[in-house]
């Protein structure tokens, strides 16, 4: 089965500043899709960014980055220009290519200080 | 992408009493779900809710507890059903293939659920 490690519970950064927030998987399969989600305290779960496996070229969306090493099944996020309203969980997540299951991290805590 | 609400938003409810939590989208789309989201936790599926015939449960979710209806394209409810204070928590649907990706899922705002 796969399964989607976060091993940062909880991440702080200044305002302004960037920060990578650690992602990775483990799957068997050579087809997927990769997720980024942020959670405010709002509860409302927003996506972030995407990455298809088979794109090489990482995704940029504005301020939000992946790195993804598909090798080493790795897939973090940078945030650059750290806002306060960054602060909030945010959730990894894999999708199988044809099947409709999200398999979800146990997400990172993210707090932007002023 | 799609524009997903969630009714009731909150609600405190007795053991033993069952809650209809309603999803609304604002577009056909192809698949919808349900997700718990106990407090402090992550994410974890409960069925996949099937238009027209009964919904998918993953393991450890049963119909008898959480039955679900998907009468249409646009619309599916969730009842959790003899209600203990375990099932405290934050209950979402998603919905995925809207007219702006097929592979994206979105999100309602979730319904907070509190049993006393």
């Amino acid at each position: 089965a796969q399964t989607v490690t976060q091993s940062q519970p909880e991440m702080s950064v200044q305002e302004a500043e960037t920060v990578t927030l650690s992602c990775t998987y483990d799957t068997s399969e050579n087809n997927y899709y990769l997720f980024w989600y942020k959670q405010p305290p709002s509860r409302q779960m927003i996506l972030v960014i995407r990455q298809e496996a088979y794109k090489q070229q990482n995704a940029t969306e504005n301020r939000f980055s992946v790195n993804f090493q598909k090798a080493a099944k790795s897939f973090s996020l940078k945030i650059s220009d750290s806002q306060l309203g960054d602060t909030a969980m945010y959730f990894c997540a894999y999708n199988q290519g044809g099947s409709e299951k999200l398999v979800f991290g146990k997400g990172t805590k993210l707090t932007v200080n002023p | 992408s799609a524009v997903i609400s969630q009714k009731p938003s909150r609600d405190i409810c007795q053991r033993g009493t069952s809650l209809t939590i309603q999803c609304q989208v604002d577009s056909q789309v192809t698949m919808m779900f349900w997700y718990r989201q106990q407090p402090g936790q992550s994410l974890t599926l409960i069925a996949t809710a099937n238009q027209g015939s009964e919904a998918t449960y993953e393991s450890g979710f049963v119909i008898d507890k959480f039955p679900i209806s998907r009468p249409n394209l646009t619309f599916s409810t969730l009842t959790v059903s003899n209600m203990s204070p375990e099932d405290s928590s934050i209950y979402l649907c998603s919905v995925l293939g809207t007219p702006h990706s097929t592979y994206e899922q979105y999100f309602g705002p979730g319904t907070r659920l509190t049993v006393t």
